[in-house]
């Protein structure tokens, strides 16, 4: 069961441009936004992460929204910079306490080219 | 280590044949996490640890797959008579006990079954 909808699937976009991905979910008892970056390689790493009590929220050119209404959290990356070309993935989960599950998008691939 | 350390990298097997992929999380870390990650796909929760007990195993596909934390810190996932279709990327991860969204992946073990 696809809990967390992600999309577009890939995404080029031009230096100094804007990257924006989106994420819908199913479970109204989620309530914790995570943003997570993987370059080739690696594993997947904490970028940013909203809880619904809030709209936004801004980390240097990352900014997440949220819409709790529409079940819908988006991810802005501002002034996009060819080194943000990376794997990213939503995940949501119930809690942020342990033992709390991560439920993750299929990802999106960014590409920003010089 | 600073980060945490899977081991083997690249395992390829014959199907039938039993693998151990062994996880070493961050000192300190009382919780652990294994997620198994497809190409193109987000990771997906398997099982997770609170020190040497294994708090949920609702995402083991299946009793041939196990996992264990004697010690409460190195992790081993066993997979019994491997199938084709368990080929994938194991990827271990570590947190605070009460920061679930500040996980820390390894960088994977890729299991190939033949």
């Amino acid at each position: 069961q696809q809990q967390v909808k992600q999309s577009p699937q890939s995404l080029i976009v031009q230096k100094g441009g804007i990257s924006i991905i989106n994420c819908a979910y199913e479970n109204t008892a989620f309530d914790y936004f995570p943003w997570y970056q993987q370059f080739p390689g690696k594993g997947p790493a904490l970028l940013i992460a909203i809880r619904p009590d809030v709209s936004e929220k801004k980390e240097g050119r990352f900014t997440i929204s949220f819409n709790k209404s529409a079940k819908q959290f988006s991810l802005h990356i501002m002034d996009s910079q060819p080194g943000d070309s990376a794997t990213y993935f939503c995940a949501a989960s119930i809690g942020e306490t342990s033992g709390s599950r991560l439920t993750f998008g299929e990802g999106t691939q960014l590409t920003v080219n010089p | 280590g600073a980060g945490v350390s899977q081991s083997p990298r690249y395992k390829v097997t014959k199907r039938g044949q039993d693998v151990a992929l062994r996880c070493d999380p961050i000192s300190g870390h009382v919780s652990l996490y294994w997620y198994r990650q497809a190409l193109g796909q987000g990771p997906e929760f398997l099982t997770y640890f609170n020190y040497e007990a294994q708090q949920d195993k609702s995402g083991l596909p299946n009793d041939r797959f196990s996992a264990e934390r004697p010690e409460g810190s190195i992790s081993t996932l066993t997979i019994q008579r491997t199938e084709q279709r368990d080929s994938a990327m194991y990827r271990c991860a570590s947190s605070k006990r009460a920061r679930i969204g500040e996980l820390f992946f390894g960088e994977g073990s890729r299991l190939t079954v033949l």
